[in-house]
């Protein structure tokens, strides 16, 4: 079975902090992605990658950066936490053939930035 | 850029009612469209899906027609059960492409 596991569940983190969130997928999926979920906006991708060693930005990926070190491993990266980075976020993982974009989510990591 | 809308943000039925969750999309290719449904505490999760346009998906009950000249692809299910209760979302990906772009989801409340 699909399996993508997030840590933390849940952090607090201070504003100017930095935080790293991290995910790991045991699918061997080639994609893997991180969107963040607000009330009234849905789930939006912040960054993706293709695979080990690749990242692209997603729709609002101002203020994260992304790492993807190995095929499992994708991490999301807050230089310098901001209040309005709290939120819920969700890591995924896919492939364009075995799965054809479906997606499969962890549990998401909640954020609260003080 | 490609879209998704969902216009109810909230629906709320007793047991057995009938369902139907608005989803309109806006692309300039050929897309597969999805539903993920996200229960308290979870992920969002496959709900159905399909890849070819006047196609239907149907899972658990529930069933959505891919309509290519309205570009829409309401969610519908004929008796919905509590169990029902949690958050729907809408989405597309391009053939061959890789970002999934998801509408703004619709809470379905079910009272028994």
């Amino acid at each position: 079975e699909a399996a993508v596991t997030q840590s933390p569940r849940n952090k607090v983190a201070v504003t100017g902090g930095k935080v790293t969130l991290s995910c790991n997928q045991t699918n061997n999926h080639n994609n893997m992605y991180w969107y963040r979920q607000d009330t009234g906006h849905g789930l939006r991708l912040i960054h993706y990658s293709y695979g080990a060693g690749s990242t692209e930005k997603g729709d609002i990926p101002d203020g994260y950066k992304a790492s993807r070190p190995s095929q499992e491993n994708f991490s999301l990266i807050l230089e310098l936490a901001t209040p309005s980075q709290t939120s819920v976020y969700f890591c995924a993982s896919g492939d364009l053939g075995r799965s054809q974009n479906t997606l499969y989510f962890g549990a998401g990591t909640r954020l609260s930035v003080l | 850029g490609d879209s998704v809308t969902q216009k109810q943000g909230q629906v709320t039925l007793s047991e057995d009612d009938f369902l139907f969750i608005n989803c309109t999309y806006s692309t300039t290719t050929y897309p597969t469209l999805f539903w993920y449904v996200q229960y308290p505490g979870q992920g969002p999760q496959l709900l159905l899906k399909v890849t070819t346009a006047n196609n239907k998906g149907i899972s658990r009950g529930f069933e959505a027609t891919y309509d290519k000249g309205t570009t829409s692809f309401h969610l519908q299910k004929a008796s919905v059960q509590e169990s029902d209760s949690a958050v729907y979302f809408c989405a597309l990906a391009r053939t061959g492409g890789y970002k999934v772009v998801f509408g703004s989801g619709t809470r379905l409340l079910v009272s028994p």
